[in-house]
């Protein structure tokens, strides 16, 4: 089955500063890779996802990029504001699959 | 309106009890899930079910029943409870059972704890 690996596990970051988050995954087979926010006492809520048949997608603040030959692809938020601190979960999923394989979270901390 | 709405929010009871979580879905999705997050945030899925039919049954301890009376509802329940299953439970629903296609629309999570 898919194994998807995410890093750092925690992130701090002064506000107006870039986070960066990184996933890797091991079914070369994957070709859709949401992200998701769970803020505090919520449950995870989808920010942005990719497919494979491009290497970047931006919406406002946030971009992600992914790499599909060294299989790993990545969260990109800018100009972060303390209301970005929350946990995020990079995953993978097979495009018509019916299961979808979640990261092991970032914690991302926005200081003021 | 709650698009996902689970209940109870917070659960505290003895091991060897049996409990229930209830989750519905307004959004007209065909797919339900349960989902386990434990404390260190790991997110593992344990049910699907797609218009009342289970299709995903994880590794999970047979303690734990899903039960889907129509495709709004996907209730939890668990027997014997045992220290590990403290946890937050989450429900979710997505229109259909293909992931790509949609979102995962996730409840406010279920936070279990087993004494």
């Amino acid at each position: 089955g898919e194994n998807v690996e995410q890093h750092p596990s925690t992130l701090s970051v002064q506000e107006g500063d870039s986070a960066v988050i990184k996933c890797t995954y091991s079914d070369s087979a994957s070709n859709y890779f949401p992200w998701y926010k769970q803020e505090l006492g919520k449950g995870p809520q989808l920010i942005i996802d990719i497919r494979s048949n491009v290497g970047e997608k931006k919406d406002q603040r946030i971009a992600v990029t992914l790499n599909k030959t060294a299989k790993h692809f990545s969260l990109h938020i800018t100009e972060t504001q303390p209301e970005d601190s929350a946990v995020y979960f990079c995953a993978a999923a097979q495009t018509g699959a019916n299961n979808l394989f979640f990261g092991t979270g970032t914690r991302l901390t926005v200081i003021p | 309106d709650t698009a996902v709405s689970q209940t109870p929010k917070y659960l505290v009871t003895q091991m060897g009890n049996d409990k229930s979580i209830k989750c519905e879905q307004n959004l007209g999705h065909d797919t339900m899930y349960w989902y386990k997050q434990d404390s260190k945030k790991f997110l593992k899925i344990m049910f699907s079910y797609n218009n009342k039919e289970l299709i995903i049954n994880e590794t999970v301890p047979n303690r734990f029943s899903p039960k889907s009376p129509d495709k709004a509802h996907l209730n939890l329940h668990i027997n014997s409870l045992e220290l590990g299953d403290s946890a937050v439970y989450f429900c979710a629903s997505s229109q259909n059972a293909q992931f790509g296609t949609g979102e995962l629309f996730f409840g406010e999570g279920s936070r279990l704890t087993v004494l």
